[in-house]
């Protein structure tokens, strides 16, 4: 079964840091491009950061740039967003998803079930 | 700069046909989209790519009841036999030099 599987959310005070997973199985994942998105409370999805299939290019939304770092590790399938200096605004579901492309840049093919954050003193 | 407009919401009666519209800011009547499909309480589905040409792949397991078209820098969402459990949040998303996700239209099926 295709699966993405999210953790490491939680609630944490304002300038502090967490760092989410996301566990991939079902698929190649090393052929994937992965990226996470982001979801406030009642709000849409916005785009957080994306990285391609071997870590080489990586993108970011102009609100997390410079405090979120992406990475992956393809030997354990899994994919990663550290966040550091977190600011309420931050307080979402975090959803990691695949790209079959390879790159971050197309269509989401599989999405997780998401990870709540909650930054708040 | 590359926005996506989304209606924020729409009903339809159980068994009729849906369209929903998704609008590329001027400019980009070329761009390629992704709709998402959101449940309550869920997380995001994917539904389908859609060309500019009108062509479109749906996503694994997504029934034909699902279908896209194009006009212009419109992009179309048609679900044809509603069911409810096709109440739900509809996003469309395309991408650039980084990703853009519409506002996203609210589905009631009545």
């Amino acid at each position: 079964e295709v699966q993405l599987v999210e953790s490491g959310g939680g609630v944490v005070r304002p300038g502090g840091s967490l760092r989410l997973s996301c566990a991939a199985s079902g698929f190649t994942f090393d052929e994937y491009g992965m990226t996470w998105v982001r979801q406030a409370p009642g709000k849409g999805l916005e785009w957080v950061s994306g990285i391609n299939w071997n870590g080489a290019s990586t993108g970011y939304g102009d609100s997390v740039k410079g405090r979120f770092t992406i990475s992956r590790d393809n030997a354990r399938s899994s994919l990663y967003l550290q966040m550091n200096n977190l600011r309420a605004e931050d307080t979402a579901f975090y959803y990691c998803a695949a790209l079959r492309s390879g790159n971050y840049l197309y269509a989401f093919d599989i999405w997780g079930q998401g990870t709540m954050v909650t930054v708040s003193s | 700069q590359l926005v996506l407009t989304q209606s924020p919401s729409v009903s339809a009666s159980l068994g009729a046909s849906v369209k929903l519209t998704c609008t590329l800011s001027s400019g980009h009547s070329t761009y390629t989209i992704a709709w998402h499909q959101q449940q309550p309480e869920r997380g995001p589905r994917y539904l389908m790519t859609l060309n500019s040409d009108g062509s479109h792949t749906l996503g694994d397991g997504i029934p034909d009841r699902f279908s896209g078209s194009s006009s212009g820098t419109e992009r179309y969402l048609t679900i044809s036999s509603l069911r409810s459990e096709d109440e739900a949040d509809y996003y469309c998303q395309t991408w650039r030099t980084g990703v853009v996700f519409g506002g996203g239209t609210k589905l009631t099926v009545l």
